[in-house]
Protein backbone atom coordinates (compact mmCIF):
# COMPACT_ATOMS: atom_id res chain seq x y z
CA UNK A 1 0.00 0.00 0.00
CA UNK A 2 1.34 3.86 -0.19
CA UNK A 3 2.07 5.57 3.10
CA UNK A 4 3.03 8.80 3.96
CA UNK A 5 4.58 9.38 7.41
CA UNK A 6 5.16 12.30 9.37
CA UNK A 7 5.04 13.56 12.99
CA UNK A 8 1.71 14.39 14.29
CA UNK A 9 2.85 17.32 16.48
CA UNK A 10 5.31 19.68 17.19
CA UNK A 11 6.27 22.31 19.35
CA UNK A 12 8.71 25.01 18.62
CA UNK A 13 9.77 28.48 19.94
CA UNK A 14 8.96 31.94 18.19
CA UNK A 15 12.65 32.72 16.60
CA UNK A 16 13.93 29.45 15.97
CA UNK A 17 14.07 26.79 13.72
CA UNK A 18 12.12 23.84 13.32
CA UNK A 19 12.63 20.41 10.61
CA UNK A 20 9.65 18.48 9.81
CA UNK A 21 10.36 15.05 8.44
CA UNK A 22 8.23 13.24 5.83
CA UNK A 23 9.11 9.44 4.32
CA UNK A 24 6.89 7.82 1.96
CA UNK A 25 6.00 4.81 0.49
CA UNK A 26 4.64 5.15 -3.04
CA UNK A 27 4.16 3.43 -6.19
CA UNK A 28 5.95 5.86 -8.37
CA UNK A 29 7.18 8.83 -7.96
CA UNK A 30 6.68 12.42 -9.81
CA UNK A 31 7.24 14.76 -6.94
CA UNK A 32 6.90 15.89 -3.66
CA UNK A 33 4.44 19.10 -2.02
CA UNK A 34 4.35 21.07 0.96
CA UNK A 35 1.25 22.80 1.84
CA UNK A 36 0.29 24.96 4.93
CA UNK A 37 -2.91 24.86 6.42
CA UNK A 38 -4.23 27.15 9.01
CA UNK A 39 -6.57 26.12 11.47
CA UNK A 40 -10.29 26.15 9.79
CA UNK A 41 -8.77 27.20 6.09
CA UNK A 42 -7.79 25.82 2.79
CA UNK A 43 -4.13 24.13 2.53
CA UNK A 44 -1.89 26.43 0.97
CA UNK A 45 0.87 25.14 -1.70
CA UNK A 46 4.39 26.07 -0.05
CA UNK A 47 7.27 24.20 -2.19
CA UNK A 48 7.77 21.49 -4.99
CA UNK A 49 10.56 18.89 -5.12
CA UNK A 50 10.81 16.32 -8.07
CA UNK A 51 14.76 16.57 -7.49
CA UNK A 52 17.49 15.14 -4.90
CA UNK A 53 18.65 18.33 -2.56
CA UNK A 54 17.12 21.17 -1.11
CA UNK A 55 15.13 24.23 -2.52
CA UNK A 56 14.78 27.69 -0.32
CA UNK A 57 12.21 29.93 -0.36
CA UNK A 58 12.63 32.89 1.98
CA UNK A 59 12.41 31.68 5.93
CA UNK A 60 11.34 27.95 4.46
CA UNK A 61 13.26 25.30 2.51
CA UNK A 62 12.54 22.09 1.49
CA UNK A 63 14.98 18.70 1.01
CA UNK A 64 13.99 15.33 -0.86
CA UNK A 65 16.05 12.36 -1.19
CA UNK A 66 13.93 10.16 -3.33
CA UNK A 67 16.64 6.90 -2.42
CA UNK A 68 15.63 7.42 1.31
CA UNK A 69 11.78 8.61 0.50
CA UNK A 70 12.59 11.24 2.84
CA UNK A 71 11.88 14.94 2.38
CA UNK A 72 11.80 17.72 5.28
CA UNK A 73 10.64 21.15 5.67
CA UNK A 74 12.82 23.62 7.55
CA UNK A 75 10.97 26.46 8.91
CA UNK A 76 13.76 29.11 9.58
CA UNK A 77 13.02 32.35 11.99
CA UNK A 78 9.90 30.89 13.18
CA UNK A 79 7.13 33.58 14.09
CA UNK A 80 3.93 33.19 15.48
CA UNK A 81 1.87 32.89 11.98
CA UNK A 82 3.60 29.83 11.21
CA UNK A 83 1.38 28.04 14.05
CA UNK A 84 -0.73 25.65 11.40
CA UNK A 85 -0.63 21.96 10.24
CA UNK A 86 1.98 20.63 7.02
CA UNK A 87 0.56 18.56 4.74
CA UNK A 88 3.23 16.26 2.97
CA UNK A 89 1.96 14.88 -0.15
CA UNK A 90 3.19 12.57 -3.17
CA UNK A 91 2.56 12.34 -7.16
CA UNK A 92 2.50 8.74 -7.18
CA UNK A 93 3.46 6.91 -10.65
CA UNK A 94 -0.28 7.76 -12.40
CA UNK A 95 -0.27 11.22 -10.85
CA UNK A 96 -2.29 10.87 -8.10
CA UNK A 97 -1.82 13.16 -4.77
CA UNK A 98 -1.00 10.85 -1.69
CA UNK A 99 -1.31 13.24 1.53
CA UNK A 100 -0.07 12.45 4.55
CA UNK A 101 -2.05 13.39 7.61
CA UNK A 102 -0.10 16.45 8.40
CA UNK A 103 1.92 17.92 11.27
CA UNK A 104 0.38 20.21 13.73
CA UNK A 105 3.50 22.80 14.38
CA UNK A 106 2.64 24.83 17.71
CA UNK A 107 4.78 27.70 18.03
CA UNK A 108 5.19 29.33 21.48
CA UNK A 109 6.27 32.94 22.74
CA UNK B 1 -12.96 37.44 -3.92
CA UNK B 2 -11.90 33.77 -4.07
CA UNK B 3 -10.42 31.81 -7.16
CA UNK B 4 -12.21 28.95 -5.75
CA UNK B 5 -15.79 29.38 -4.18
CA UNK B 6 -17.90 26.82 -2.32
CA UNK B 7 -21.28 27.19 -1.12
CA UNK B 8 -22.25 26.10 1.40
CA UNK B 9 -19.35 27.06 4.03
CA UNK B 10 -21.46 25.28 6.54
CA UNK B 11 -24.23 22.87 6.46
CA UNK B 12 -26.38 20.74 9.23
CA UNK B 13 -28.39 17.89 7.80
CA UNK B 14 -30.20 14.62 9.09
CA UNK B 15 -29.49 11.02 8.06
CA UNK B 16 -31.13 10.25 4.80
CA UNK B 17 -31.53 14.24 3.84
CA UNK B 18 -29.63 14.79 -0.01
CA UNK B 19 -27.18 17.29 0.27
CA UNK B 20 -25.18 19.20 -2.60
CA UNK B 21 -22.08 21.26 -2.63
CA UNK B 22 -21.34 23.31 -4.79
CA UNK B 23 -17.95 24.73 -6.38
CA UNK B 24 -17.05 27.68 -8.55
CA UNK B 25 -13.81 28.61 -10.05
CA UNK B 26 -12.58 31.65 -11.81
CA UNK B 27 -8.92 30.16 -12.48
CA UNK B 28 -9.43 28.93 -16.03
CA UNK B 29 -8.49 25.49 -14.80
CA UNK B 30 -9.67 22.72 -16.44
CA UNK B 31 -8.86 20.38 -13.69
CA UNK B 32 -11.44 19.73 -10.53
CA UNK B 33 -11.33 17.77 -7.44
CA UNK B 34 -13.45 17.03 -4.56
CA UNK B 35 -11.22 15.95 -1.10
CA UNK B 36 -12.87 15.11 2.42
CA UNK B 37 -10.65 16.15 5.46
CA UNK B 38 -11.13 14.23 8.54
CA UNK B 39 -9.14 14.76 11.97
CA UNK B 40 -5.91 12.55 11.87
CA UNK B 41 -6.39 11.28 8.36
CA UNK B 42 -4.65 12.62 5.35
CA UNK B 43 -6.81 14.33 2.84
CA UNK B 44 -8.75 11.72 0.65
CA UNK B 45 -9.80 12.44 -3.12
CA UNK B 46 -13.38 11.61 -3.52
CA UNK B 47 -14.07 12.48 -7.43
CA UNK B 48 -11.85 14.37 -9.98
CA UNK B 49 -12.41 15.55 -13.44
CA UNK B 50 -9.93 16.33 -15.26
CA UNK B 51 -12.35 18.48 -18.11
CA UNK B 52 -16.62 18.19 -18.53
CA UNK B 53 -16.91 14.91 -20.01
CA UNK B 54 -14.42 13.37 -17.78
CA UNK B 55 -15.24 12.32 -14.68
CA UNK B 56 -13.36 9.67 -12.48
CA UNK B 57 -13.92 8.07 -9.34
CA UNK B 58 -11.36 9.00 -6.17
CA UNK B 59 -10.60 6.71 -3.55
CA UNK B 60 -13.81 7.00 -1.41
CA UNK B 61 -16.34 7.86 -3.82
CA UNK B 62 -18.94 5.62 -2.47
CA UNK B 63 -22.04 7.56 -1.12
CA UNK B 64 -21.05 10.25 -3.39
CA UNK B 65 -21.71 11.22 -6.43
CA UNK B 66 -20.56 14.67 -8.78
CA UNK B 67 -21.57 16.94 -11.36
CA UNK B 68 -19.31 19.38 -14.25
CA UNK B 69 -21.94 21.46 -15.02
CA UNK B 70 -19.15 23.73 -17.10
CA UNK B 71 -15.21 24.16 -16.91
CA UNK B 72 -16.09 26.61 -13.32
CA UNK B 73 -18.36 24.48 -11.74
CA UNK B 74 -18.39 21.18 -10.05
CA UNK B 75 -21.25 20.00 -7.93
CA UNK B 76 -20.64 17.18 -5.04
CA UNK B 77 -23.64 15.61 -4.02
CA UNK B 78 -24.78 13.67 -1.19
CA UNK B 79 -27.36 11.49 -2.05
CA UNK B 80 -28.49 10.04 1.27
CA UNK B 81 -26.31 11.66 3.86
CA UNK B 82 -25.17 9.13 6.72
CA UNK B 83 -23.59 10.50 10.09
CA UNK B 84 -19.81 9.47 9.10
CA UNK B 85 -20.21 11.53 6.33
CA UNK B 86 -19.36 14.27 8.38
CA UNK B 87 -15.90 16.06 7.70
CA UNK B 88 -14.44 18.92 5.91
CA UNK B 89 -15.25 19.08 1.93
CA UNK B 90 -12.82 20.74 -0.55
CA UNK B 91 -13.04 21.55 -3.70
CA UNK B 92 -9.73 22.28 -5.54
CA UNK B 93 -8.70 22.64 -8.73
CA UNK B 94 -5.29 22.75 -10.72
CA UNK B 95 -3.66 22.74 -14.46
CA UNK B 96 -3.61 20.41 -16.69
CA UNK B 97 0.00 19.71 -16.90
CA UNK B 98 1.43 16.17 -16.12
CA UNK B 99 3.95 17.38 -13.71
CA UNK B 100 2.33 19.58 -12.03
CA UNK B 101 0.38 19.16 -9.02
CA UNK B 102 -0.25 22.36 -6.93
CA UNK B 103 -3.79 22.39 -6.40
CA UNK B 104 -5.30 25.74 -5.20
CA UNK B 105 -8.24 24.62 -2.46
CA UNK B 106 -11.50 27.02 -1.76
CA UNK B 107 -12.14 28.06 1.73
CA UNK B 108 -13.92 24.37 2.47
CA UNK B 109 -17.64 23.32 3.39
CA UNK B 110 -17.98 21.67 6.69
CA UNK B 111 -20.80 19.04 6.77
CA UNK B 112 -22.01 17.79 9.94
CA UNK B 113 -24.97 14.95 9.68
CA UNK B 114 -27.16 13.90 12.80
Amino acid sequence: GQNIDQPTEMTATEGAIVQINCTYQTSGFNGLFWYQQHAGEAPTFLSYNVLDGLEEKGRFSSFLSRSKGYSYLLLKELQMKDSASYLCAVLDSNYQLIWGAGTKLIIKP
Amino acid sequence: DADVTQTPRNRITKTGKRIMLECSQTKGHDRMYWYRQDPGLGLRLIYYSFDVKDINKGEISDGYSVSRQAQAKFSLSLESAIPNQTALYFCATSVGHRDTGELFFGEGSRLTVL
